[in-house]
């Protein structure tokens, strides 16, 4: 596709589940990174990847948060054992250069 | 982030009008980049800006970043409905571009 694919778009999970959530950067993009951007406030960081190597997992706030990208291409976001405080809309972004990034729609969480 | 503060937080003004949104940081800006997002979809990105004293424009958005590099500001000359959705600055504090710290967002309503 032309843009930054992420899926799914909306997701509802109960307190305790873990849940997996899907990034499709653009074609050719080395760098992906995800941002959590929760109600009324700006985007996150958690966690940056140059095509399959994670070179900062700083921002991910504990060790439920697990990211992912082993072909250096899709990437994956997972989320164990789900709280409330995770509820938020996950952004993902890639980028050729370092200057301009291209984010997704994002995905939204919304833990019961 | 408290590192980096936006005002307003929302602003409405008639179409036509001008208006100024500014971005604020308690440290040196090595980059600053203005995004546009509306409800529901991903970040836009407007423009970067790196020098102090740099202004660069895109149509009708103009982004200045002030001499000592702490504050930044978008100017919209007479606005329109499409320029509606929330602002949002992100920063580059010394971590490099693929760590940008984000404001808060400036919600901006045209009211025809």
């Amino acid at each position: 596709g032309a843009g930054v694919s992420q899926s799914p778009r909306y997701k509802v999970a109960k307190r305790g589940q873990d849940v997996a959530l899907r990034c499709d950067p653009i074609s050719g993009h080395v760098s992906l990174f995800w941002y959590q951007q929760a109600l009324g406030q700006g985007p996150e960081f958690l966690t940056y990847f140059q095509n399959e190597a994670q070179l900062d997992k700083s921002g991910l706030p504990s060790d439920r948060f697990f990211a992912e990208r082993p072909e250096g291409s899709v990437s994956t976001l997972k989320i164990q054992r789900t709280q409330q405080e995770d509820s938020a809309v996950y952004l993902c972004a890639s980028s050729l250069t370092r200057w301009e990034l291209f984010f997704g729609e994002g995905s939204r969480l919304t833990v019961l | 982030s408290q590192e980096l503060e936006q005002s307003p937080q929302s602003l409405i003004v008639q179409e036509g009008k001008n208006l100024t949104i500014n971005c604020t940081s308690s440290k040196t800006l090595y980059g600053l980049y203005w995004y546009k997002q509306k409800y529901g979809e991903g970040l836009i990105f407007l423009m970067m800006l790196q020098k102090g004293g740099e202004e660069k424009s895109h149509e009708k958005i103009t982004a200045k970043l002030d001499e000592k590099k702490q504050q930044s500001s978008l100017h919209i000359t007479a606005s329109q409905p499409s320029h509606a959705g929330i602002y949002l600055c992100g920063a580059d504090m010394g971590q490099g571009a693929q760590k940008l710290v984000f404001g808060q967002g400036t919600r901006l309503t045209i009211n025809p």
